[in-house]
Order: C-alpha cells, then sequence, then structure tokens
C-alpha cells in the first residue's frame, strides 16, 4: 500500500489567497484526521472524518479553514483567505474502522504563507 | 478534559547513552497509551502502544511501561543510536480521538 498521500508537499502562498491542501486515505480506512503542526502550538487535531462524515470540528481555528470528504478516498482542506499566521506543517492521517489508536500519518504538506 | 504532558526538550544525549523521555498523563479511567516518533522531514509514526495498566510496549529496543500508580508512560532505550535522533509524541485515546503531548525533540550525536 502507498501509505497515506498528500499534495502538495510544499506551497508557499500570498496573503490572501486561497490554499487548497488534498489527501487520500489508506484504502479501507474509514477515519481521515486532519493536524496542524506548528513549533509554538505543537501538534493539534483540526477535524476528523468517519465515513466521510465530518464528527468532530472543534480544532478548526476559525471560518476561514473549511475541510470536506467528498469520498473515501479523497480529503480536502481549504483556507480562504490565507494569513502568515497560517504557516505550519499539516499532517493527513487515517485508521481503519473499529479503531483509531493506531493512525498512519502522511507525509505533510509544509504551507508559507508571505 | 484528557491531557498529555511530557519533559520539555530538546534532549541531546551521546550514542550509547541511556534515555529515558518522561511521560504523564490525565484522564478519566484507564485509556491506551502510545509513543509515536516523527523524522525529519516525515509524518508520525507509530512506535509502540499498551492498552491496560502494567503492559509493557517495546519496538526497535525501545521500552514503555504504563503505570496507572504514576499515571505516566515514560519512554525508554537502553544504549541509543543516532538514527534515534527525531521528536518523540506521547499520546493517550481519548474520546473518539487521540491527545497527544507536545513533543521531545531528542537529538544524537555520534
Amino acid at each position: 500500500d502507498a501509505g497515506v498521500i498528500q499534495s502538495p508537499r510544499h506551497e508557499v502562498t500570498e496573503m490572501g489567497q486561497e490554499v487548497t491542501l488534498r489527501c487520500k486515505p489508506i484504502s479501507g480506512h474509514d477515519y481521515l484526521f486532519w493536524y496542524r503542526q506548528t513549533m509554538m502550538r505543537g501538534l493539534e487535531l483540526l477535524i476528523y472524518f468517519n465515513n466521510n462524515v465530518p464528527i468532530d470540528d472543534s480544532g478548526m481555528p476559525e471560518d476561514r479553514f473549511s475541510a470536506k470528504m467528498p469520498n473515501a478516498s479523497f480529503s480536502t482542506l481549504k483556507i480562504q483567505p490565507s494569513e502568515p499566521r497560517d504557516s505550519a506543517v499539516y499532517f493527513c492521517a487515517s485508521t481503519p474502522g473499529g479503531g483509531y489508536e493506531t493512525q498512519y500519518f502522511g507525509p505533510g504538506t509544509r504551507l508559507l504563507v508571505l | 478534559g484528557d491531557s498529555v504532558t511530557q519533559m520539555e526538550g530538546p534532549v541531546t544525549l551521546s550514542e550509547e547513552a541511556f534515555l529515558t523521555i518522561n511521560c504523564t498523563y490525565t484522564a478519566t479511567g484507564y485509556p491506551s497509551l502510545f509513543w509515536y516518533v516523527q523524522y525529519p522531514g516525515e509524518g508520525l509514526q507509530l512506535l509502540l502502544k499498551a492498552t491496560k495498566a502494567d503492559d509493557k510496549g517495546s519496538n526497535k529496543g525501545f521500552e514503555a511501561t504504563y503505570r496507572k500508580e504514576t499515571t505516566s508512560f515514560h519512554l525508554e532505550k537502553g544504549s541509543v543510536q543516532v538514527s534515534d535522533s527525531a521528536v518523540y509524541f506521547c499520546a493517550l485515546r481519548g474520546a473518539q480521538k487521540l491527545v497527544f503531548g507536545q513533543g521531545t525533540r531528542l537529538t544524537i550525536n555520534p
């Protein structure tokens, strides 16, 4: 299996632009998680889905952030408009149904907003 | 709510030194506990886990024992290598999601 796939791996954009991050979970995994990692705040859970349905989005920082999972093999995290404080590494992780202990992480997208 | 506290880093050791990274938790009941490792430029990956009190998780020479009396899950390795340089995260299974500690950066010098 290819593991969790994220794209792009690096993104540099200017403040005010829309940013879309993409994730393909491991086939057969029912849970998908989006995390943000920064030096100041560490690893933060933004949102997670079960069977394509958002379960908990309490970690989404504000309305500029939105996430979707239109099918079992694809999810997006969108930031609109982007701000410099959104600069971080964004991780996607998935886990098989029936247990969410062992989460399989993607390589991350390193976002820099100028 | 549930929380995990790790010893602050960074931690720098020489090769073959003994490693301990402390982790304590606050939670209702007896949650499963985990250590994840993040190598440079990569995502997190599970290192080891323990699902009940007194269980010992082990992998790649690392060990951690679930101590409910002290609500701790300290990570240990008897002889570290340069390749162990990474960030280590302690975590617990909370209500429907994992709760991570802040991470401890470990650097091993040859």
